[in-house]
């Protein structure tokens, strides 16, 4: 499997551009999570979907960041207006059961985003 | 809200020694545990996972459970200069999702 796959790996905007970021899940995942990384607050949950149902979004900062995803091979990060403050890297993940022992969720490589 | 703490560090030691890196949780109802490795500039891989009170092995990375003192911990023997990368205590929540700990920096000096 090719694993997780994210894009753009970079993207440098400047504030108040829109910016959308891409997730594809390992086939067969069915939980698919997005993270935000930065050195002051680590990794932060942002959102995560069941089955392409997002269950818990009360990580997304404000109104600015919205999540689809609209098949179970898909998924996408949005923020409008985008923000100074807003880059960071931001990791997408997916897992086949999440909180089942053992099982893991893997990690794409990333976007790392540059907001001017 | 349940809360992962690790030493942020730098944790550091010499080549060919034991490394310690230690995390508590705030909530005794965690199941399951995971220690992930992250270099810099590259996302987080998955080390290893811990269910069961008491040592796990695998090669040269052991991880040790305490769920009376709410502890895990993972020690690397004979570290390397490769083996230098942060590293991440994870748990999981409630079968939902994972809470990440901010991950302790380790350098290991040639």
């Amino acid at each position: 499997d090719a694993g997780v796959i994210q894009s753009p790996r970079h993207e440098v905007t400047e504030m108040g551009q829109e910016v959308t970021l891409r997730c594809k899940p390992i086939s067969g995942h069915d939980y698919l999570f997005w993270y935000r990384q930065t050195m002051m607050r680590g990794l932060e949950l942002l959102i995560y979907f069941n089955n392409n149902v997002p269950i818990d979004d009360s990580g997304m900062p404000e109104d600015r960041f919205s999540a689809k995803m609209p098949n179970a091979s898909f998924s996408t990060l949005k923020i409008q207006p985008s923000e100074p403050r807003d880059s960071a890297v931001y990791f997408c993940a997916s897992s086949r059961l999440a909180g089942a022992v053992g099982e893991t969720q893997y990690f794409g490589p990333g976007t790392r985003l540059l907001v001017l | 809200q349940k809360e992962v703490e690790q030493n942020s560090g730098p944790l550091s030691v010499p080549e060919g020694a034991i490394a310690s890196l230690n995390c508590t949780y705030s909530d005794r109802g965690s199941q399951s545990f995971f220690w992930y490795r992250q270099y810099s500039g590259k996302s987080p891989e998955l080390i290893m996972f811990i269910y069961s009170n008491g040592d796990k092995e695998d090669g040269r990375f052991t991880a040790q459970l305490n769920k009376a003192s709410q502890y895990v911990s993972l020690l690397i023997r004979d570290s390397q200069p490769s083996d230098s990368a942060t590293y991440l205590c994870a748990l999981d929540n409630y079968g939902q999702n994972f809470v990440f700990g901010p991950g302790t920096r380790l350098s290991v000096l040639p």
